[in-house]
């Protein structure tokens, strides 16, 4: 049963360029979160999509979009690459809302903005 | 906003107890977990506890929740080179986003 999976693992861009980070759920999840993980600090909450809408959203400007597909994949869009934007991009799945006690995380993909 | 603080670092030796401390500032939390970050890798949910629960033990790890201090902590017993690792405390409330602390750095000496 694969867990979580992103792609790609490594990334580097250089400011102003757009990215696009994918996510494939683990086996049995239809609910898809985005986090963003600075380097020394704590995951912080992108936005959530279930049935292929964004269902919740953090503290993130309009630049970082989404989108989640039939299958429960999804993609997380940058546009505009600030230096800042430089972190590790954290998936995680779970089964339907209101189910963060059965959040399983990816490995992340780490995105390099020069 | 609402956070979540926990110390940057702690050192034990093998064998010993661990002790790893949160606290968190949103008294409408429903759910707070922990978990663990190896070098290059995602997050892995150790355990969590209800809002409404006080302690919760699971093999070597025992969560206590102080709902009144806002304080959770996670104790690993007989702690092992292994369990050398970075350790998130979070929490979320009905809005089913969650919030975390910094991580603390644990290091286990043999």
């Amino acid at each position: 049963d694969a867990g979580v999976t992103q792609s790609p693992t490594h990334l580097i861009k250089t400011r102003g360029q757009q990215v696009t980070l994918r996510c494939s759920p683990k086996s049995g999840h239809d609910t898809v979160s985005w986090y963003q993980q600075a380097l020394g600090q704590g995951p912080q909450f992108i936005f959530q999509y279930y049935e292929e809408e964004e269902r919740q959203r953090g503290n993130f400007p309009d630049r970082f979009s989404g989108h989640q597909f039939p299958n429960y994949s999804s993609e997380l869009n940058v546009n505009a690459l600030l230096l800042g934007d430089s972190a590790l991009y954290l998936c995680a799945s779970s089964l339907g809302l209101l189910r963060t006690d059965t959040q399983y995380f990816g490995p992340g993909t780490r995105l390099t903005v020069l | 906003g609402e956070d979540v603080e926990q110390s940057l670092f702690l050192s034990v030796r093998e064998g010993d107890s661990s002790v790893i401390n949160c606290t968190y500032t949103d008294s409408s939390s429903t759910y707070l977990y922990w978990y663990k970050q190896e070098p290059g890798a995602g997050l892995q949910l150790l355990t969590y506890i209800f809002s409404n629960m006080d302690m919760k033990q699971d093999q070597r790890l025992t969560v206590l929740l102080n709902k009144k201090d806002k304080h959770l902590s996670l104790r690993i017993a007989d702690t092992q080179t292994g369990d050398s690792a970075i350790y998130f405390c979070a929490e979320s409330n009905n809005n089913n986003d969650m919030r975390f602390g910094a991580g603390t750095r644990l290091t286990v000496k043999p």
